[in-house]
């Protein structure tokens, strides 16, 4: 059962456009979300988080939003820029247990220069 | 600041074989720390928490005698793939919690993974 999807496995998105990678959860337990990115062969590195207590929370280029009642969040990347060009994964945490995450499938976003 | 590290970061070992992947924390202590285990082109899958001092809680579905989990240390975790499998074959890769960092909401800190091939 995954908690956690990620339905695009890939994006293509020309450079200095806007990239939007989505995310649907099921869970509604889950109160933390967070954004990372990923290259091959390498661990994930943080990009953004939001609380469920909060609809949106920006940093710089990247912007979380999250929609509580669709169980949804989406991570918007603008401008986008090739060095972007990585997979990336969310992730969905329950404060009220071990702090573990729960992981998406991924999505590989490829900024076209 | 935040540094989790890796060792090794791949391996290559006969099958039957057993395998140990350590993680550490550099620069803080780690009360908590996880193990995710990714498949080529997969999301990352958790395995196991590990607890400093306690015993490693495991994920439905994944055998605890055959991945050994050892937190012995606020800033060392060990996980040990015990007579490898070429099924074994996976990316491992470990996260840390810093419990210093603030409120609930503390993200964790990855290491950079270490490639498990099992011949």
């Amino acid at each position: 059962d995954q908690q956690v999807k990620q339905n695009s496995p890939s994006l293509s998105v020309q450079e200095g456009r806007i990239s939007i990678l989505n995310c649907d959860y099921t869970n509604s337990m889950f109160d933390y979300f967070l954004w990372y990115k990923k290259y091959p062969a390498e661990g994930p590195t943080f990009l953004i988080s939001i609380s469920s207590i909060k609809d949106k929370n920006e940093d710089g280029r990247f912007t979380v939003f999250l929609n509580k009642s669709a169980k949804h969040l989406s991570l918007h990347i603008v401008p986008s820029q090739p060095g972007d060009s990585a997979v990336y994964f969310c992730a969905a945490s329950a404060t009220s247990g071990t702090y573990k995450y729960i992981f998406g499938t991924g999505t590989r976003l490829k900024v076209l220069a | 600041g935040a540094v989790v590290s890796q060792h090794p970061s791949r391996v290559i070992c006969k099958s039957g074989t057993s395998v140990k992947i350590e993680c550490r924390s550099l620069d803080f202590q780690a009360t908590t720390m996880f193990w995710y285990r990714q498949f080529p082109k997969k999301s990352l899958m958790l395995m196991a928490t590990s607890n400093e001092g306690s015993k490693a809680t495991y994920e439905q579905g994944v055998e605890k005698d055959k991945f050994l989990i050892n937190h012995a240390s606020l800033t060392l975790s060990t996980l040990t793939v015990t007579s490898a499998h070429p099924e074994d074959s996976s990316f491992y890769i470990c996260s840390a919690r810093d419990p210093t960092r603030g409120g609930f909401y503390n993200e964790q800190f990855f290491g950079p993974g270490t490639r498990l091939t099992v011949l």
